[in-house]
């Protein structure tokens, strides 16, 4: 079946210093790949998505890259903010459309000291 | 635009009551899909509603079912509560509409449900 591995955290970085969350996924077909993320207290927000193979998400500094090859979508940014603490999914939908169910991974708590 | 809606935000039930949630789909959205995030978990998908019926279904007991009005709205009913119902239960909404690919989804808050 369909499935999202993801690091486990929690992560602690200090300010400004590199993050990377692996992500790797288990799909049939062409699935889309999506990076949502969940400040404390909130709901989930769509931080990026990339739909097709080596197709690149970006927002707020965050990236990702759609790799068939290795089956992954790590999540990577080159300088995290205290303001970027918060819980991260790595999610994908396996349907044709866009609004199928989606299967996120376990998560990863992100905690980044000033 | 207030996005998606849902109510209440908190909510306290005893084992074995029975308990419905409320959501309020994006403006322009069409499909409603329910999902349970336990503590320290991703969320799981329950099923998901457009026009009205229930198109797609995850892994959960029949005690879950679900609602989709006229205008979009949509209620989860859980009966017979469980101690392990108790989480954060996210409501999502997109656009289908027919013969289209689909917009993605976007979440509410969530209503945090805790079964004592």
């Amino acid at each position: 079946g369909n499935s999202v591995t993801q690091m486990e955290g929690p992560v602690t970085l200090s300010e400004e210093a590199f993050l990377t969350i692996n992500c790797t996924y288990t799909a049939t077909g062409y699935p889309s790949l999506f990076w949502y993320v969940q400040y404390p207290g909130e709901g989930l927000q769509l931080l990026l998505k990339a739909t097709k193979a080596d197709d690149k998400g970006s927002n707020k500094g965050f990236e990702a890259t759609y790799r068939k090859e290795t089956t992954s979508f790590h999540l990577e940014k080159g300088s995290v903010q205290v303001s970027d603490s918060a819980v991260y999914f790595c999610a994908l939908t396996a349907g044709y459309s866009s609004a199928s169910k989606i299967i996120f991974g376990s998560g990863t708590r992100l905690s980044i000291r000033p | 635009d207030a996005g998606v809606t849902q109510s209440p935000t908190h909510l306290i039930k005893t084992r074995g009551q029975q308990v419905t949630l409320r959501c309020s789909p994006k403006s322009g959205h069409d499909t409603v899909s329910w999902y349970q995030q336990a503590l320290g978990q991703g969320p799981q998908f329950i099923f998901q509603y457009y026009e009205e019926e229930e198109r797609q279904r995850g892994n959960f007991p029949d005690r879950f079912s679900g609602h989709q009005f006229p205008n979009y709205s949509s209620e989860l009913n859980v009966n017979a509560l469980l101690l392990g119902d108790s989480a954060l239960y996210l409501c999502a909404s997109s656009f289908v509409g027919r013969g289209r690919r689909g917009t993605e989804a976007f979440f509410g808050q969530g209503t945090r449900l805790t079964v004592v």
